[in-house]
């Protein structure tokens, strides 16, 4: 599976929209880029995926670029329940295991 | 609907002896993945099961083993506990294998000292 990836940290303000960037440069054509989250201490949460059109969910939007080489996980709204690290993940049809990287700390600040 | 739960919550255990750890599936879900989470890192890939059969493994030596039960349920067992196996452990359950979300239980803490 391709290697991903992200910034160590970013800051968002309460209720502004959260931007998380992802670099996956090295993706295969077969390979689908995953978002999740873990905020402390609890299992990490699936956000959303993608192959190659952009999508959207009741959490998140998932922006894919033409080339499949990067991709934007937005958070529309972003609230302080927000604050969690966010993983970015590119993983193939046959794929069995997450291989899960340092991932982004979003803080969201009052 | 219920989600995917993990017993115990935690666990303190010495250097050398045995662990299980259980892992309920969401309803529906007929594939479970195992995964260890050291402290500041992000969870490695144990192994997997899907239809009571083991279905890939991470990098970890076979005293860490598991089973999957007719029921979807499975358990992780873990032989000669070492210090470096302290963690948190994380089940995952999905619908199948491929192209799925992959939903994860609470996890067990486990200390060995």
């Amino acid at each position: 599976d391709a290697k991903t990836t992200q910034p160590p940290s970013m800051d968002c303000a309460e209720g502004r929209a959260a931007n998380l960037p992802c670099n996956h440069s090295t993706i295969s054509g077969n390979e689908y880029v995953y978002w999740y989250r873990q905020i402390h201490s609890q299992g990490p949460q699936y956000i959303i995926h993608g192959l190659k059109n952009n999508e959207t969910n009741e959490m998140a939007s998932l922006i894919i670029t033409e080339d499949r080489k990067s991709s934007t996980l937005i958070l529309p709204h972003a609230t302080l329940r927000d604050t969690a690290v966010y993983y970015c993940i590119a993983l193939n049809n046959a794929g069995n295991m997450l291989t899960f990287g340092g991932g982004t700390r979003l803080m969201v600040k009052p | 609907e219920t989600g995917v739960t993990q017993s115990p919550t935690h666990l303190i255990k010495t250097r050398g002896q045995q662990v299980t750890l259980r892992c309920s599936s969401q309803s529906g879900h007929n594939t479970v993945s195992w995964y260890q989470q050291a402290l500041g890192q992000g969870p490695q890939f144990i192994f997997q099961y899907y239809r009571e059969e083991e279905n890939g493994r991470g990098n970890f030596p076979p005293r860490f083993s598991g089973l999957q039960f007719p029921n979807y349920s499975s358990e992780l067992n873990v032989n000669a506990l070492e210090l470096d196996d302290s963690a948190l452990y994380l089940c995952a359950s999905r619908e199948g294998l491929g192209v799925r979300a992959q939903y994860f239980g609470p996890g067990t803490r486990l200390l060995v000292l």
